[in-house]
């Protein structure tokens, strides 16, 4: 039982590449989420899918997309990287009807 | 819309001592529950203990326990016996709407 998973761990982006950051969840939650975490900020919410099938924009969703491919993964792209999405990102899995969110390791993104 | 404070962005504490980590909140919600998350120098996020506001008695996780004030709208994290292992940024957050409302965090350095 793996929980929450991420790849890659770590990404350096020229400006303007694109790229997909994979989130995987083996707890069968229906709902997942796409933070960011900026230094010295809290996470902000940049995505989430309450369930298979739908995604709902968060906080702070330009300048990325997002696709829940089926109720395991949810993957968060980049279509033109700005050195402002210099971030970590973390995938976060809930159980419906609970509160708790579980977290996966992170994604530490530099873009150049 | 809710909102939480954290106003330490640091503290100190000597190791075996008690320290508490305040966190307050907004919210017009009648029911609401607040989680503590800890994050290391790795970077993950750990949840550490939740509580919701119809609870009758404060929420203990080993060494950890939240003292809930409503009145004042305060949800602060007491931890006892501190460790060197406490050594991490420590994060308060609210449930909005299945998504996460986070604090600007506080970091705690435990001192030998």
């Amino acid at each position: 039982n793996a929980g929450v998973t991420q790849t890659p761990k770590f990404q350096v982006l020229k400006t303007g590449q694109s790229m997909t950051l994979q989130c995987a969840q083996d707890m069968n939650h229906n709902s997942m989420y796409w933070y960011r975490q900026d230094p010295g900020m809290g996470l902000r919410l940049i995505y989430y899918s309450a369930s298979e099938g739908t995604t709902d924009k968060g906080e702070v969703p330009n300048g990325y997309n997002v696709s829940r491919l089926n109720k395991r993964e949810f993957s968060l792209r980049l279509e033109s990287a700005a050195p402002s999405q210099t971030s970590v990102y973390f995938c976060a899995s809930r159980e419906t009807g609970m509160e708790t969110q579980y977290f996966g390791p992170g994604t530490r993104l530099l873009v150049l | 819309a809710q909102k939480i404070t954290q106003t330490q962005p640091g503290m100190f504490v000597q190791e075996k001592e008690a320290v508490t980590l305040d966190c307050t909140y907004d919210t017009s919600d009648p029911s609401y529950g607040l989680f503590w998350y800890k994050q290391p120098s790795s970077g993950e996020m750990i949840f550490l203990i939740y509580q919701g506001s119809y609870d009758q008695q404060n929420a203990t996780e080993g060494r950890y326990s939240l003292n809930f004030q409503k009145a004042r709208k305060s949800a602060n994290l007491v931890i006892s016996a501190s460790q060197l292992g406490d050594s991490a940024m420590y994060f308060c957050a609210m449930p909005q709407g299945g998504k996460l409302i986070f604090g600007q965090g506080t970091e705690l350095s435990v001192k030998p």
